[in-house]
C-alpha cells in the first residue's frame, strides 16, 4: 500500500543546516509535498516538487528527490528558531488523497 | 481571503453525545477532507469527498460520518464518540491546483 516514513526527531544548533529525511512507496506519485506544523496551528504547506524534478530551490529551502530510491529531502539553510516545528513529509495518491508521514519535530538549540 | 474555516476549535463531550463539526472552504474546491492528527501516528485520513454528493471512506473511517450536500461545506459527525476519539481534527480543500488548504484544526476531547 501507500505510505511514508520519516524519522521522528531532529536536532540543529541556529545557523546549521537542517535536513529531513522522507522515503514513501507509490512510484507513481505525481507530487511530492513538505508542510510545516507550527504549535497550536494547522498544516501550512512549505514547498511541493513535481515528480519529473530532481531539485527544487526556494530562498532557504532545498528539495531533493530520488525517483529511483522514492527518497526526499528537505534541506533548511541557516536555521532559525522560528523554524522549530514538525515537518510533514506527503505524498498524493491515487486517489488524489495526501499521504502523511509521521512528522519529524525539528528543534532549533540557539 | 482563501481560507477553511473549522467550528469549534475546541471541544470537550461526553461518551455517546452526537456531535457535528463544521467545515467551510470559499475557494470553490471540489475536493475536501478530513484528517485526524495523534501523537506518533502524523495525520490519518478520516473521509474524503471528491465532489458534491460523493463520499469516501479514508484510512480510519470507523465511528464517524460526513455529508456533502454543497460544494463548500464537509461536516463531520461523530453520532456517538468514544474516548478513542480524542485527537486533533483538521479539514482540508483542494481544487486542480497542488496545494492543500488546511483549518486551524478543533481538538476534541471526549470524557
Amino acid at each position: 500500500g501507500e505510505d511514508v516514513e520519516q524519522s521522528l526527531f531532529l536536532s540543529v544548533r541556529e545557523g546549521d543546516s537542517s535536513v529531513i529525511n522522507c522515503t514513501y512507496t507509490d512510484s507513481s506519485s505525481t507530487y511530492l509535498y513538505w508542510y510545516k506544523q507550527e504549535p497550536g496551528a494547522g498544516l501550512q504547506l512549505l514547498t511541493y516538487i513535481f515528480s519529473n524534478m530532481d531539485m527544487k530551490q526556494d530562498q532557504r529551502l532545498t528539495v531533493l528527490l530520488n525517483k529511483k530510491d522514492k527518497h526526499l529531502s528537505l534541506r533548511i539553510a541557516d536555521t532559525q528558531t522560528g523554524d522549530s516545528a514538525i515537518y510533514f513529509c506527503a505524498e498524493r495518491g491515487s486517489q488524489g488523497n495526501l499521504i502523511f508521514g509521521k512528522g519529524t519535530k525539528l528543534s532549533v538549540k540557539p | 481571503e482563501a481560507q477553511v474555516t473549522q467550528n469549534p476549535r475546541y471541544l470537550i463531550t461526553v461518551t455517546g453525545k452526537k456531535l457535528t463539526v463544521t467545515c467551510s472552504q470559499n475557494m470553490n474546491h471540489e475536493y475536501m477532507s478530513w484528517y485526524r492528527q495523534d501523537p506518533g501516528l502524523g495525520l490519518r485520513q478520516i473521509y474524503y469527498s471528491m465532489n458534491v454528493e460523493v463520499t469516501d471512506k479514508g484510512d480510519v473511517p470507523e465511528g464517524y460520518k460526513v455529508s456533502r450536500k454543497e460544494k463548500r461545506n464537509f461536516p463531520l459527525i461523530l453520532e456517538s464518540p468514544s474516548p478513542n476519539q480524542t485527537s486533533l481534527y483538521f479539514c482540508a480543500s483542494r481544487g486542480s491546483e497542488t496545494e492543500a488548504f488546511f483549518g486551524q484544526g478543533t481538538r476534541l476531547t471526549v470524557v
